[in-house]
C-alpha cells in the first residue's frame, strides 16, 4: 500500500510569489492534516479535512494560505503572496475515518524556502 | 508552558544500552500518545501509540502512560546504531490534531 505522498520536495521561491503544495493521502483515508515545521521549532498543526470538509482550520497563520480538498482525494495548500517567515516543512498527513486508534501516516514533507 | 515537553538533548547511549525517552503533556483530557521516529530530512514515522495507563511493548519498544502525572516515557532496548534519530512525543484529545513536542534527539555510539 502506497504511503502519503507529497510534492514538491522541494520549493525555493522569492517573497510575493505563489507556491502550490500537493498531498495524496493513503488510499481510503478520510481524514486529512496538514502541518509545518518552522526551524527550530515543534512541528504544529494548520488544519484537517473529513473527506472534502474543513473539519478545523483553526491553526491557518492568515488569509495567505488557503487549503482544498476537492472530491476528498488529494489536498492543495496555496500561499499566496509568500513571505519569508512562511519558510519550513510542510508536512501533510492522513488517518483512516473509520478505526479508533487515531494515528496518522505522514508524508516526506515538502521543504519551502522563501527568500 | 508548551502543551508538550520534551528535552531536545542530545540523549547518548552505547550500543546494547536501554534508552529511556520521556514526555510530559500539560491538558489533561489528552486521550491518545503517540512515539515518532524522524531521521533527518525524513518524514515522521510512527512507531508507539498508547491510549490507557500502563506499558505497552512492541519488539524492542516499550511505551509507557501515567495519565494522573501526565506523562509518557519511550524504552528502547538493545539500542542501536540505526535507533540514532529524534524521537517525537505527540498526543491528541480524539481524532483530532496531534500536539508535538519539540523531540529529543538520540545518539547511539557503537
Amino acid at each position: 500500500e502506497a504511503g502519503v505522498t507529497q510534492f514538491p520536495s522541494h520549493s525555493v521561491i522569492e517573497k510575493g510569489q505563489t507556491v502550490t503544495l500537493r498531498c495524496d493521502p493513503i488510499s481510503g483515508h478520510d481524514n486529512l492534516y496538514w502541518y509545518r515545521r518552522v526551524m527550530g521549532k515543534e512541528i504544529k498543526f494548520l488544519l484537517h479535512f473529513v473527506k472534502e470538509s474543513k473539519q478545523d482550520e483553526s491553526g491557518m497563520p492568515n488569509n495567505r494560505f488557503l487549503a482544498e480538498r476537492t472530491g476528498g482525494t488529494y489536498s492543495t495548500l496555496k500561499v499566496q503572496p509568500a513571505e519569508l517567515e512562511d519558510s519550513g516543512v510542510y508536512f501533510c498527513a492522513s488517518s483512516d475515518l473509520g478505526q479508533t486508534n487515531y494515528e496518522q501516516y505522514f508524508g516526506p514533507g515538502t521543504r519551502l524556502t522563501v527568500t | 508552558q508548551k502543551e508538550v515537553e520534551q528535552n531536545s538533548g542530545p540523549l547518548s547511549v552505547p550500543e546494547g544500552a536501554i534508552a529511556s525517552l520521556n514526555c510530559t503533556y500539560s491538558d489533561r483530557v489528552s486521550q491518545s500518545f503517540f512515539w515518532y521516529r524522524q531521521y533527518s530530512g525524513k518524514s515522521p514515522e510512527l512507531i508507539m501509540s498508547i491510549y490507557s495507563n500502563g506499558d505497552k511493548e512492541d519488539g524492542r519498544f516499550t511505551a509507557q502512560l501515567n495519565k494522573a502525572s501526565q506523562y509518557v516515557s519511550l524504552l528502547i532496548r538493545d539500542s542501536q546504531p540505526s535507533d540514532s534519530a529524534t524521537y517525537l512525543c505527540a498526543v491528541n484529545k480524539i481524532a483530532d490534531k496531534l500536539i508535538f513536542g519539540t523531540g529529543t534527539r538520540l545518539q547511539v555510539f557503537p
